[in-house]
């Protein structure tokens, strides 16, 4: 399958800081990526469509301002916590979209643990 | 009400055991129903999907949907070890690419 690769795997940071999270599709292009929320024993919540080359989609309820999106490339898109507080303490994972032919499949990233302290 | 419910478990079987999996769902516009495995601290990986309804089979691995009742289905025979992880399924109405929406996890433990 196609590996997609999310950078770094596990982040402790101060509250009020920034983190940046990367997702990078390593063997395909990926016109659309998306990322994901997970806390423990929950299931993934959608928190916004990334899409190269436009703004990303927020789904209701995730604050734009505060989860930055940037798909700059079609290999790349990034998700920026910023001003992270401990309540944003979760694991973040991402996911890029290959299309070839019929099909369409998501691939996700090994995720990433934010622990904010 | 959730979209999709899953029962978190845990769930525990002995090596070997045939193990049943579930969802229900209530959008009815779901037309694409998938299977994922997830290991500890690491992101998902695709087992199976299913378009529509009907029956899928993979190695140990039988998908089911029944789309009348909204329910779906994954059966794992023989379970190994190996098999230990969380079971996610999830749905979309327009592809298996999409966005998904999932329900919260089944834990498995596959004791020897």
């Amino acid at each position: 399958g196609a590996v997609v690769s999310q950078h770094p795997s596990r982040v402790i940071c101060k509250s009020g800081t920034s983190v940046k999270i990367e997702c990078r599709s390593l063997d395909f292009q990926a016109t659309t990526m998306f990322w994901y929320r997970q806390f423990p024993k929950q299931s993934l919540m959608l928190m916004a469509t990334s899409n190269e080359g436009s703004k990303a989609t927020y789904e209701q309820g995730v604050e734009k301002d505060k989860f930055l999106i940037n798909h700059a490339s079609l290999t790349l898109s990034t998700l920026t916590v910023t001003s992270a507080h401990p309540e944003d303490s979760s694991f973040y994972i991402c996911s890029a979209i290959r299309t070839g032919g019929a099909d369409t499949e998501a691939f996700f990233g090994q995720g990433t643990r934010l622990t904010v302290v | 009400q959730k979209e999709v419910e899953q029962d978190p478990g845990p769930l525990s079987v002995p090596e070997g055991a045939i193990v049943s999996l579930n969802c229900t769902y209530s959008n009815s516009a779901f037309q694409y129903f998938m299977w994922y495995r997830q290991y500890s601290r690491k992101g998902p990986e695709l087992l199976m999907y299913t378009y529509s309804s009907g029956n899928k089979e993979d190695g140990r691995f039988t998908a089911q949907v029944d789309k009348s009742s909204k329910y779906i289905s994954l059966f794992i025979r023989d379970s190994q070890p190996s098999d230990s992880a969380t079971y996610l399924c999830a749905m979309s109405p327009y592809n298996q690419g999409g966005k998904l929406i999932f329900g919260q996890g089944t834990e498995l433990s596959v004791k020897p």
